[in-house]
């Protein structure tokens, strides 16, 4: 069984300062997680994602996620939050039958 | 990453009809597809998983005789959700996974429905 936890339920930036996302998660084994962002009335858009490869993954529009396997996190970051970041974030995990499981998200506002 | 359409993006129906959401892969055959719906202000909830060419894989709790699937196609699978109540009224997402290995999936735009 797998599960993910969205730390955080809103988070509210200025712009110009670093946003953080925490994401735990559990999985029997090792697992492939994501990050996809869903702006208002949008599908969702792929930021990033870990597949055992290097811990630090790069993403789209300056973000980027840590894989940390003895915390189980997987945080969202960026260094500076922009006006067009604000949307919903979903951490997600893979299992070995490529079913998704989503975690409750969070909502970004970046105040200007 | 792949280019998954839906259609239409909106619909409203009236208590008892039945309303069928089409999703494409317009850039690459996908063998496998995913159903989701999506509550106000909620999380994504896997409905069901849909092979083409033998019968969609639905989760728990999920009624398979409401949520009627066919994935004829490599590029096309139908949602239809057969006598809709007020309470199917939701935002109903697809998603496709590309072949091999890897596990990312790609998603539509989403349908909203909503039930009068």
């Amino acid at each position: 069984a797998q599960s993910v936890t969205q730390l955080d339920s809103h988070v509210s930036v200025s712009e110009g300062t670093p946003v953080l996302l925490r994401c735990n998660y559990s999985s029997s084994y090792s697992p492939s997680l994501f990050w996809y962002v869903q702006h208002p009335n949008k599908g969702l858009q792929l930021l990033l994602k870990y597949t055992s490869a290097a811990t630090l993954v790069k993403g789209i529009n300056g973000f980027e996620a840590e894989f940390k396997k003895s915390e189980t996190s997987f945080h969202l970051t960026k260094p500076s939050a922009h006006m067009s970041d604000a949307a919903e974030y979903f951490c997600v995990v893979s299992d070995r039958y490529y079913k998704l499981s989503f975690g409750a998200g969070t909502t970004v506002t970046v105040r200007a | 990453g792949a280019v998954v359409s839906q259609h239409p993006s909106r619909v409203i129906c009236k208590s008892g009809t039945s309303v069928k959401i089409e999703c494409r892969s317009l850039d690459f055959q996908a063998t496998t597809m995913f159903w989701y719906r999506q509550f106000p202000k909620q999380s994504l909830m896997l409905m069901a998983t849909s092979n083409e060419g033998s019968k969609a894989t639905y989760e728990q709790g999920v009624e398979k005789d409401k949520f009627l699937i066919n994935h004829a196609s490599l590029t096309l699978s139908t949602l239809t959700v057969t006598s809709a109540h007020p309470e199917d009224s939701s935002f109903y997402i697809c998603s496709v996974k590309t072949s091999g290995g890897t596990d990312t999936q790609y998603f539509g735009p989403g349908t909203r429905l909503t039930v009068l």
